[in-house]
């Protein structure tokens, strides 16, 4: 079972940006994807983008396709969320997950604890 | 507005069978598997049954899965109160080339 924990809870001005961090314990980390999932409040979850640490390269959803970047720091086994242009809409819980199978599973059994980040003036 | 559409809202007395029924199209449900997650208040969702009707080990068969077309459902059987919490539905989407998930169905028991 890998142990994911995320960063603390965030409070970001509208424009700004904010970076939530997601380390990875008790895995494969190079080899595991890495998804973000967000979940607005009282709304569903909504899938943002996946990262491979060993490819380096992320895929987004074409929704936040220019505002996300999601990169990932094998040395200590992290990976990040960067949200950009932020508004009152992305106030949300931030999940990292891994889907089990591949960048392209929905077979998501490992999540951090979730960080919630508030966007208000 | 998500991909996938639910119910609101589904309710059962204890001892009954539930049944939460997830609505898609060809591009992900119609052409992938369903995959059902349990989420309680305050926590990461739990996944509950992958390849439209496998359960993953601890999950108790009481919960049992089927796809049909373009839709999918999971039925719950012997409700129990501890059943309460928010199911979501997903599937990948190959026109969208990412997971989509459905707005959550919230289970009330009786």
């Amino acid at each position: 079972q890998v142990q994911l924990v995320q960063s603390g809870a965030e409070v970001k001005k509208p424009g700004s940006s904010v970076k939530v961090s997601c380390k990875a314990s008790g895995g494969t980390f190079i080899s595991d994807a890495i998804s973000w999932v967000r979940q607005a409040p009282g709304q569903g979850l909504e899938w943002m983008g996946v990262i491979i640490p060993i490819f380096g390269t992320a895929d987004y959803s074409q929704r936040f396709q220019d505002r996300v970047r999601i990169t990932a720091d094998e040395s200590t086994s992290t990976a990040y969320l960067e949200l950009s242009s932020l508004r009152s809409e992305d106030t949300a819980v931030y999940y990292c997950a891994i889907p089990y199978g591949g960048s392209n599973s929905v077979y998501y059994d490992d999540w951090g604890q979730g960080t919630l980040v508030t966007v208000s003036s | 507005q998500s991909v996938l559409t639910q119910s609101l809202s589904a309710s059962g007395t204890p001892g009954q069978r539930v049944i939460i029924s997830c609505s898609g199209s060809s591009s992900n449900i119609g052409s992938n598997s369903v995959f059902w997650y349990r989420q309680l208040p305050g926590t990461a969702p739990k996944l509950l049954i992958y390849n439209n009707n496998q359960r993953p080990s601890g999950v108790p068969d009481r919960f049992s899965g089927s796809k049909s077309g373009t839709s999918g459902s999971l039925a719950i059987s012997g409700l129990r109160s501890e059943d309460e919490a928010d199911y979501y539905c997903a599937a990948w989407d190959d026109t969208l080339t990412g997971p989509v998930f459905g707005g959550g169905t919230k289970l009330t028991v009786l």
